[in-house]
């Protein structure tokens, strides 16, 4: 069965300096998220991608945060100088053809900033 | 404001108890998903609906469009069903509104 991939599986950065979370989406999905979720709390909305360019984006996705689909497979999202409020868990989730429909989760990127 | 609710947040039952979890939302909605999220971390999708209800195997979700209610439930549960339950909505666009989730633990 298809299957979303994240890499790395767990990041420890030291902050001010910039980390790149990576995603291989589902081949024929065409709408892309970044979510986050700060241990033990709900899991939030960052960013929405289709299209080659966001269509959403929440109020955390500040100046700091940017995502792009360098060559057509993977999806990145970068943040610039990271802030250890910005230690949480990142999941890349797909949708295939149509908004709402199932959104299928990659296995998350577990940042850590010292 | 969009806002999904759920209780309970935290729910202990014994193996083979029959399992409910609840969630509200605060408009409406153009689907409401269910999603479990495994100790590990990682969020496997349940069920999507917008209407109805809908089974897999032992796990039932159903919702209630008028009431702005959804409940899973779970039959004959066991406890490799202890996980955290996470009911999460569209709010007419493509992102998903998360509640808080509910944590299971299934005692043997």
């Amino acid at each position: 069965e298809p299957e979303v991939t994240q890499t790395p599986s767990h990041q420890v950065t030291q902050m001010g300096q910039e980390v790149i979370l990576r995603c291989v989406p589902i081949s024929n999905h065409l709408y892309f998220y970044w979510y986050r979720q700060i241990l033990g709390q709900k899991v939030e909305f960052l960013v929405s991608f289709y299209n080659n360019e966001i269509s959403e984006k929440s109020e955390i996705f500040d100046d700091q945060f940017s995502v792009e689909r360098p060559d057509g497979s993977n999806f990145t999202l970068k943040i610039r100088s990271t802030k250890l409020e910005d230690s949480a868990m990142y999941f890349c989730a797909t949708t295939g053809l149509a908004v709402n429909n199932e959104q299928f989760f990659g296995p998350g990127t577990r940042l850590t900033v010292l | 404001k969009n806002e999904v609710e759920q209780s309970p947040q935290n729910l202990t039952a014994q193996e083979g108890e029959f399992i409910t979890i609840n969630c509200s939302y605060s408009v409406g909605i153009s689907a409401l998903h269910w999603l479990q999220q495994h100790p590990g971390g990682g969020i496997v999708s349940l069920f999507m609906l917008s209407s109805g209800k809908k089974k897999h195997g032992r796990l039932i979700a159903t919702i209630n469009i008028q009431e702005k209610h959804s409940s899973l439930h779970i039959t004959a549960s066991h406890p490799r069903d202890s996980a955290v339950y996470i009911c999460a909505a569209n709010f007419g666009n493509e992102k998903l509104t998360f509640g808080t989730g509910t944590r299971l633990t299934i005692i043997p």
